[in-house]
């Protein structure tokens, strides 16, 4: 059974403060790992998709890595807007499109 | 821009009720997805749909059916609601080509 654990919950930080959230998966086979943004009462948003270990992708203040156990989600210089709960995902190889989902990390960008 | 749009952002129904959840995408995607979401719990899957009138139990189905009659549209069905069905309703889409699903705005249920 696919697992994803995120950390921290809950992370505040000061506006410009950098940082990583993380996210833990164990599945037998990876086919890709998701992250989405969810603003408070609102769909997920889709931000990336990383298939294979070694694998990087960037969008504005945000960057996520690819290992074979773990993905981090690093946040360069946050602004306010960036205050957001974070979720990571995955689907494995076994012939459905299901995403297992994490329980997210509440990310709050202070002033 | 991707589109799913789901019926109702905000509902309320009484216990015993049959409640019917609408979703639609527009973007002609094989995959349709009902999920619900619950503090600490995350996102659990309910149903999907790979196809027309073909339906797969998610991880949750107990107390819940889906429709799928065309392409476009895949309904979620709660035959009679009880009050441990409060929650937030989400649906997505995606296509068998690109893996990543796209959501709706989600329907916050209230069964009381």
């Amino acid at each position: 059974e696919d697992q994803v654990t995120q950390s921290p919950e809950a992370l505040r930080l000061q506006e410009g403060e950098s940082s990583s959230l993380n996210c833990s998966y164990t599945v037998s086979g990876l086919r890709g790992l998701f992250w989405y943004r969810q603003d408070p009462g609102k769909g997920p948003e889709f931000l990336f998709t990383l298939y294979s270990a070694g694998e990087e992708k960037e969008k504005e203040r945000l960057k996520a890595t690819l290992t074979k156990k773990e993905s981090f989600l690093h946040i360069t210089a946050p602004k306010p807007e960036d205050s957001a709960t974070y979720l990571c995902a995955v689907q494995d190889n076994f012939g459905n499109e299901k995403l297992t989902f994490g329980t997210g990390t509440r990310l709050t960008i202070i002033p | 821009d991707v589109k799913v749009t789901q019926s109702s952002r905000y509902l309320v129904k009484r216990t015993g009720e049959k409640v019917f959840l609408e979703c639609v995408q527009d973007m002609d995607h094989e995959n349709m997805f009902w999920y619900r979401q619950d503090p600490g719990l995350g996102l659990r899957l309910i149903y999907f749909s790979y196809d027309v009138k073909m339906k797969e139990k998610g991880d949750i189905p107990e107390g819940y059916s889906v429709s799928r009659e065309k392409k476009e549209r895949f309904s979620l069905i709660l035959e009679s609601a009880s009050t441990n069905q409060t929650s937030m309703y989400l649906c997505a889409s995606s296509s068998s080509m690109n893996t990543e699903a796209f959501f709706g705005q989600g329907t916050r249920l209230t069964v009381v």
